[in-house]
């Protein structure tokens, strides 16, 4: 069983819809949780990160953590074609300063 | 703030030379720094992780006689390929965090190709 389970998609919305990205994960270790995306041939960008459970906002988008059930959650508001990318979550904690990388989603946002 | 960048975006060599690239944290010092590797359509692999002045901590499976990263200051990180192969043909990619959290910002990435 791999640490972080993310559903590889492709996941194709219209342009305006809510988008829900989720990740699993088994180490109750994990102590901070990142998102970043991900454009083809460049570097992740950091989009949100939190360290506890509950809601953090940021914009469109929504980071949610639920250390008891071991879930993690992107929501992006009217979603936008630029926003058409693949979205890496990232837990970390478990040893100084790594994180362990989902296999990302590949998110499409079609106008 | 927070920006990292790599050098050069895209090298192609041929197959037995070596290549060096360069990660800098652009307005930030960066306690550590993480060399990952990707292939197309799949996810990061850490290679390894390195705190400046120390050497690097390699992740198993990872060659460290291949694979020579020196972080010499809190600016700059160099990840050297040694004898390259066309199985070294990858995309790789630098990331740094600071003293003061967990976040790794990345930088844009090094296509190698190796012919």
């Amino acid at each position: 069983q791999k640490e972080v389970e993310q559903d590889p998609g492709p996941l194709s919305v219209p342009e305006g819809a809510i988008v829900s990205l989720n990740c699993t994960y088994s180490n109750s270790a994990f102590q901070y949780f990142m998102w970043y995306r991900q454009y083809s041939r460049k570097g992740p960008e950091l989009l949100m990160y939190t360290y506890s459970s509950g809601n953090k906002e940021d914009g469109r988008f929504t980071a949610q953590v639920d250390k008891s059930s071991k879930y993690i959650s992107l929501f992006i508001r009217d979603s936008q074609p630029s926003d058409s990318a693949t979205y890496l979550c990232a837990p970390g904690g478990t040893s100084y300063g790594k994180l362990t990388f989902g296999q990302g989603t590949i998110l499409t946002v079609h106008p | 703030g927070a920006v990292v960048s790599q050098h050069p975006s895209w090298v192609i060599c041929k197959s037995g030379t070596s290549v060096k690239i360069e990660c800098r944290s652009l307005d930030f010092q960066a306690t550590t720094m993480f060399w990952y590797r990707q292939f197309p359509k799949q996810s990061l692999m850490l290679m390894a992780t390195s705190n400046e002045g120390s050497k690097a901590t390699y992740e198993q499976g990872v060659e460290k006689d291949k694979f020579l990263i020196n972080h010499a200051s809190l600016t700059l990180s160099t990840l050297t390929v040694t004898s390259a192969h066309p199985e070294d043909s990858s995309f790789y990619i630098c990331s740094a965090s600071r003293a003061t959290g967990y976040e790794q910002y990345f930088g844009p990435g090094t296509r190698l190709t190796v012919t």
